[in-house]
């Protein structure tokens, strides 16, 4: 089955700098790559994806980059708030379709400092 | 519309009891998913619906674990005995099945057996 890793498991950044998570997937035919944040007490939340069509994609302060051929896939977030503190996690789908299951990676906990 | 709806959001049994975990998904979403979030193993998925039909069970630890989905609105997570490896948060997602995009997670349980 998918295995994905991820890097690092604990980040600290000054406020207003760029914080970067990185992200392994195994299996090549996987098409589909979520970004989740959690915060405190919450359950994970969607918050940017992208499709193995797409080598970039930009949403604001987010953007994910696809390297399909090193199967990886990066989480870049630009000038950092506060509110940005929580655990990110990543996770690889085959399928194009909601009803597949997303393997997730064990998630990265990153810290804003003011 | 009010999201993923999981209860109770807390729960502490004795070991060797029943719990009984409560997940409604959005209205319109064909797709379910049970989850376990624990620090050392992260996010792990238990199982998943398609149409209230059991595709997946791979992630069931042990037959102490039972799941249904007898309605397109309400699916149960039971754990008869519960043990206290059992203590995690327990996540439910939904999704439609024609969806492109990631899973929408509801709150949690977190459950406590001591």
């Amino acid at each position: 089955g998918e295995n994905v890793e991820q890097h690092p498991s604990t980040l600290s950044v000054q406020e207003g700098d760029s914080a970067v998570i990185k992200c392994t997937y195994s299996d090549s035919a996987s098409n589909y790559f979520p970004w989740y944040k959690q915060e405190l007490g919450k359950g994970p939340q969607l918050i940017i994806d992208i499709r193995s069509n797409v080598g970039e994609k930009k949403d604001q302060r987010i953007a994910v980059t696809l390297n399909k051929t090193a199967k990886h896939f990066s989480l870049h977030i630009t000038e950092t708030q506060p509110e940005d503190s929580a655990v990110y996690f990543c996770a690889a789908r085959l399928s194009n379709f909601g009803n597949e299951k997303l393997t997730f990676g064990t998630g990265t906990r990153l810290t804003i400092i003011p | 519309d009010a999201g993923v709806i999981q209860s109770p959001r807390h729960e502490v049994t004795e070991m060797g009891q029943e719990v009984t975990l409560r997940c409604k998904p959005i209205s319109g979403h064909n797709s379910l998913f049970w989850y376990r979030q624990t620090m050392m193993r992260g996010l792990e998925l238990l199982i998943y619906f398609n149409n209230n039909v059991p595709i997946d069970d791979s992630g069931m630890p042990e037959d102490r674990f039972s799941a249904k989905m007898p309605n397109a609105s309400f699916s149960t997570l039971k754990i008869q005995p519960s043990e206290p490896r059992d203590s995690a948060v327990y996540f439910c997602a939904s999704s439609r099945i024609r969806d492109g995009h990631g899973y929408t997670f509801g709150s949690g349980t977190r459950l406590t057996v001591v």
